[in-house]
């Protein structure tokens, strides 16, 4: 029962660097998610995908680009990476929001990205 | 837009006790869906508890349960008999039942849990 799977789970850059961090789903999902972990802040939203096909910006998007590439996978890319975007990424999936469904989400291990 | 604010960065209990995390929120909204999340070192969310706006019961789980107060926009998570496992930082999340809000959670800042043996 893999649920979210997203890699590579370590990664160190240089500044300037590209990279892009893969996500997969196996629960059938519609919605996922990019969030980013800073301590003291939370998570913060960059990007999200409610449905295959769309694609729309968080909180934080500023230096990332994304794509719904189908049902099961949302990637991240970071075009020229900055110390700034140093941090823990999580990708996450949920069902949309219905009667009786809470849409919580369901989250992946997680992926530590260094930028020098 | 919706915000989330733990106040309390840091808390420690000693094993077996009843420990209280504090959340409050702000929203004009009245139909909405509260979360708390746990991260262990391992770094994996887990879901400990949800609570749908619309109910006036508390919701609990096994030695975790919620004290929603909606009026005062208050979400705090209790935990009894306080176990090394439940060290962790935990996470309170917030979720619109409508509209494009509906599609994300926003999350508190996080309080670190320490647990005392």
């Amino acid at each position: 029962n893999a649920g979210v799977t997203q890699t590579p789970k370590f990664q160190v850059l240089k500044t300037g660097q590209s990279m892009t961090l893969q996500c997969a789903q196996d629960m059938n999902h519609n919605s996922m998610y990019w969030y980013r972990q800073d301590p003291g802040m939370g998570l913060r939203l960059i990007y999200y995908s409610a449905s295959e096909g769309t694609t729309d910006k968080g909180e934080v998007p500023n230096g990332y680009n994304v794509s719904r590439l189908n049902k099961r996978e949302f990637s991240l890319r970071l075009e020229s990476a900055a110390p700034s975007q140093t941090s823990v990424y999580f990708c996450a999936s949920s069902e949309p929001y219905a009667t009786g469904r809470t849409g919580e989400l369901f989250f992946g291990e997680g992926s530590r990205l260094t930028v020098l | 837009a919706q915000t989330v604010t733990q106040s309390q960065p840091e808390m420690s209990v000693q094993e077996a006790e009843t420990v209280t995390l504090s959340c409050t929120y702000d929203t004009s909204e009245s139909d909405y869906y509260l979360f708390w999340y746990k991260q262990p070192p391992s770094r994996q969310m887990i879901l400990v508890i949800r609570q749908e706006a619309y109910k006036q019961q508390n919701a609990t789980e096994n030695r975790f349960s919620v004290n929603f107060q909606k009026a005062a926009k208050s979400f705090s998570l209790k935990i009894s008999d306080s176990q090394l496992g439940d060290a962790a930082m935990y996470f309170c999340a917030y979720r619109s039942a409508t509209g494009q809000g509906a599609q994300k959670l926003v999350f508190g800042q996080g309080t670190r849990l320490t647990i005392n043996p």
